[in-house]
């Protein structure tokens, strides 16, 4: 199975700031990438599909890149609703995989 | 408006069964691929099972291979995991989930997603 790694595995930041996340993926998944939210004692929630493809709904401060091996999810102004944990997912093979997570918590 | 909706979740002990259904509503369910994610408790997400919109393709997890199975009726608008031989490391909320149909591709993120129902499996 293509195994998924993001970084860092937690990160303390403050309202108004930028945030970057970084998925890799163990082999080249094109851009078969999404981007997911979640808070706590609820579902994930689909930021960003095709590696940098905005989810309708989703505030344009949330954006993705990268292709083939590596990608980032990029949060260009912080807002309180936005401290949750986020998970990078490829669907590039049948045996889908996520990463371990990146939590966003309040410095 | 679209939803999802688990049940069949509980306790149960090791090596006991269950049977997971997701009621599915606001779309044409039968045009749709679907998916089983689970979540232990205060870990991350992890993919279980995939079936195609027809039903005649399926996928699972290496975890769970030979013990679940995942089926649909498109009739009945529902999904289905049976659980058996069941562990305790197969505590977790079941997710089940909607596959976004994107550019063509056969593959796709996930789009909806149910509010899950926990599986505890404990003596």
């Amino acid at each position: 199975a293509i195994r998924m790694t993001q970084s860092p595995s937690s990160l303390s930041a403050s309202t108004g700031d930028r945030v970057t996340i970084t998925c890799r993926a163990s082999q080249g998944i094109s851009s078969y990438l999404a981007w997911y939210q979640q808070k706590p004692g609820k579902a994930p929630k689909l930021l960003i599909y095709a590696a940098s493809t905005l989810q309708s709904g989703v505030p344009s401060r949330f954006s993705g890149s990268g292709s083939g091996t590596d990608f980032t999810l990029t949060i260009s102004c912080l807002q309180s609703e936005d401290f949750a944990t986020y998970y990078c997912q490829q669907y590039y093979s049948y045996l889908r995989t996520f990463g371990q997570g990146t939590k966003v918590e309040i410095k | 408006e679209v939803q999802l909706v688990e049940s069949g979740g509980g306790l149960v002990q090791p090596g006991g069964s269950l049977r997971l259904s997701c009621a599915a509503s606001g779309f044409t369910f039968s045009s749709y691929e679907m998916n089983w994610v689970r979540q232990a408790p205060g870990k991350g997400l992890e993919w279980v099972s995939y079936i195609s919109s027809s039903g005649s393709t399926i996928y699972y997890a290496d975890s769970v291979k030979g013990r679940f199975t995942i089926s649909r009726d498109n009739a009945k608008n529902s999904l289905y995991l049976q659980m058996n031989s069941l562990r305790a490391e197969d505590t977790a909320v079941y997710y089940c989930a909607r596959e976004y149909d994107s550019s063509g591709y056969p593959l796709g993120p996930f789009d909806y997603w149910g509010q899950g129902t926990l599986v505890t499996v404990s003596s």
